[in-house]
């Protein structure tokens, strides 16, 4: 399964919203029901740290300006406002096919 | 907490092996499937393997299947991955991660350059 997103770059304002799009080349849905579709933020020098899984299900920790949505093959990663903290590599991933597969990629960075 | 700790990468010549260890720590190891995944600049982050907290249930990525192997050690909380056969490739920083399905804990990686 190919996981696209988009963009590639996002340069954002402190503050304001931010949107990533990740597209599957086919449906997520499991057997048990449950759609594998999670994001991860990566800082430079640092591991992956999950998000988002289950499309809209915040891991623990993760603060409520983050928000992920969708269905079907587009899913959807929303920062409601940016903080500075906020800075890095934006992944999504499913966990429905094997292999398991990551996007590319969307780097976010302060305007 | 959840700690993992990767450890064994290094510099190889292609051709050679490697063991990667990762060592678990603040949950129950026995219970859970644990993951490999690595990252490269050219590749992005590709799973390579996951297996079950018996062992049972083990499934590896194309490229490395017959060449990589994935067991633990449940006595001693610890996940292995013996690479044989290495190609420049598969240069990359290599992490465990607890679950599958959903990846919730990594390691910080360990660094394995295949290189003559």
């Amino acid at each position: 399964v190919v996981m696209t997103q988009s963009p590639l770059s996002l340069p954002v304002t402190l503050g304001q919203p931010a949107s990533i799009s990740c597209r599957s080349s086919q449906g997520l849905v499991y057997s048990d029901g449950s759609i594998y579709l999670n994001w991860f933020h990566q800082r430079p020098g640092q591991s992956p740290r999950l998000l988002i899984h289950r499309v809209s299900n915040r891991d623990s920790g993760v603060p409520d300006r983050f928000s992920g949505s969708g269905s079907g093959t587009d899913f959807t990663l929303k920062i409601s406002r940016v903080e500075a903290e906020d800075v890095g590599v934006y992944f999504c991933m499913q966990g429905t096919h094997w292999p398991f597969t990551f996007g590319g990629g969307t780097k976010v960075e302060i305007k | 907490q959840v700690q993992l700790v990767e450890s064994g990468g290094g510099l190889v010549e292609p051709g050679g092996s490697l063991r990667l260890s990762c060592a678990a720590s603040g949950f129950m190891f026995s219970d859970s499937y644990m993951t490999w995944i690595r990252q490269s600049p050219g590749k992005g982050l590709e799973w390579l393997s996951y297996i079950s907290g018996s062992g049972a249930d083990i499934s590896y990525v194309d490229s490395v299947k017959g060449r990589f192997t994935v067991s633990r050690d449940n006595a001693k909380d610890s996940l292995y991955l013996q690479m044989n056969g290495l190609r420049p490739e598969d240069t990359a920083v290599y992490y465990c991660a607890r679950y599958a399905r959903v990846p919730q804990r990594w390691g910080k990686g360990t660094t394995v350059t295949v290189s003559s």
